[in-house]
């Protein structure tokens, strides 16, 4: 079935410090994906859609300038949060369509910034 | 108001009862309706489609009303593995997603 491999799946980082975060599709080629957010106990929030060779359509609330996404190819796309801060820390997990039309996610990176 | 609202929870339900979940969501340009299931720590995984038909997986039932704007999903005979947190997912046009909070549920022996 159609996979997303998103890593790393956890990071610690100091506060000021930017951290790339990677999905890669490994058997389908996603032309959009999708960035998630979820902080304790609450829901997935959508952050941005990600379009392979075009800017990514952010959320409203969301700094395009602190959380930069890059779709260059069609299996991969990246989430750069720069200049992390405590309130930052979450939980970032991607998702793609999938040729059938349904959604697969990654397997989420927890950052925690100190 | 949120565009997709579940059942708060958490729900706690014995080995063996039958647990209905109910989700509105707002937005009535919604295209396609599904639940998926989330476990602590990890990444939503679908559990089924949502259809105007209703449709059925085993012990999931899940139904949509377009006209009320509603979507359920029903368990029956509920096991200790279907303990984690269920979540309502719509997708409006430009295949975004939107879920809903979650609704947590709790089955015990």
């Amino acid at each position: 079935g159609a996979v997303v491999s998103q890593h790393p799946s956890w990071v610690i980082c100091k506060s000021g410090t930017s951290v790339k975060i990677e999905c890669r599709s490994l058997d389908f080629q996603a032309t959009t994906m999708f960035w998630y957010r979820q902080f304790p106990k609450q829901s997935l929030m959508l952050m941005a859609t990600s379009n392979e060779g075009s800017k990514a359509t952010y959320e409203q609330g969301v700094e395009k300038d602190k959380f930069l996404i890059n779709h260059a190819s069609l299996t991969l796309s990246t989430l750069t949060v720069t200049s992390a801060h405590p309130e930052d820390s979450s939980f970032y997990i991607c998702s793609a369509q999938t040729p059938n039309y349904g959604y697969t996610f990654g397997s989420g990176t927890r950052l925690t910034v100190v | 108001r949120k565009e997709v609202e579940q059942d708060p929870g958490p729900f706690n339900v014995p080995e063996g009862a039958t647990v209905a979940f109910n989700c509105t969501y707002s937005n009535s340009a919604s295209q396609s309706f599904f639940w998926y299931r989330q476990d602590c720590r990890k990444e939503p995984k679908l559990l089924m489609s949502v259809y105007s038909s209703g449709n059925e997986d085993g012990r999931f039932t899940a139904q949509l009303n377009r006209a009320s704007q509603y979507i359920s999903l029903l368990i029956r005979d509920s096991k200790l593995s279907d303990s984690a947190t269920y979540l309502c997912v719509v997708n409006r046009s430009g295949f975004k997603t939107i879920f809903g909070a979650g609704t947590r549920l709790f089955v015990k022996a």
